[in-house]
């Protein structure tokens, strides 16, 4: 079956280091996204990719990078790991316009 | 500010009984999507009504769309214990292209 999946899904790190989080689609699909989790706020978009080579910033993008070489595979990059940016991350991808989002189990970051 | 806000913010009602709720969004969408989170997973889809569409079914769930008034309404039936999660509308921009905007979600509680 197809699935995506995230990686770790648990991690410590501490402020000022670089991090990147892992998603992996074998759903075929050309759209994926980065969401991060928090109380108070559900979900909110970090980036977008809509194919390889693509990305594009979402609503809260200041800290973060993505890069797609290949349609299976989109790592969310933390450039200098923030206690702000303590949180629980969720991967999803989609195909066609008005189809619904796959998620991944999440992975929960924290920045000491 | 977020563009979909659900409503209550939290749920309790006792096994067999219907839950309802509501989500308000602001701008025009292409569709509208219902998504479950139990604790400590991934969001998972539940059901999607196009903003050409005022109602639909899927087993014990269904949704409504009204958009004069930019809102909708889940309704589970008969709920069951299984049926504790949390539930988040989102929303398909019009002209947005595939990303969703969540809302802040609905924590619901089914007791036995």
């Amino acid at each position: 079956d197809a699935e995506i999946t995230q990686s770790p899904r648990h991690k410590i790190t501490e402020t000022g280091r670089q991090v990147t989080l892992a998603c992996h689609q074998t759903w075929n699909h050309n759209n994926m996204f980065w969401y991060r989790q928090d109380l108070g706020h559900g979900l909110r978009l970090i980036h977008y990719s809509y194919g390889v080579q693509d990305t594009n910033k979402g609503e809260v993008s200041d800290g973060y990078s993505v890069s797609r070489s290949n349609t299976e595979d989109l790592p969310l990059t933390l450039e200098s790991a923030a206690s702000s940016q303590t949180s629980v991350y969720f991967c999803a991808s989609s195909g066609s316009l008005n189809s619904p989002l796959h998620f991944g189990n999440g992975t929960r970051l924290t920045v000491t | 500010s977020q563009q979909g806000e659900e409503d209550p913010q939290a749920l309790s009602i006792q096994e067999g009984e219907n839950a309802t709720m509501n989500c308000s969004y602001k701008t025009s969408i292409n569709n509208l999507q219902w998504y479950r989170q139990n604790s400590g997973r991934g969001l998972v889809h539940l059901i999607l009504i196009r903003s050409n569409e005022r109602e639909k079914h899927s087993g014990r769930l269904r949704v409504t769309l009204d958009t004069s008034k930019k809102s909708s309404s889940l309704l589970i039936t008969a709920s069951r214990a299984a049926d504790t999660a949390s539930y988040f509308c989102a929303t398909q921009l019009t002209g947005g292209g595939n990303k969703l905007t969540f809302g802040t979600g609905t924590q619901l509680k089914v007791e036995l």
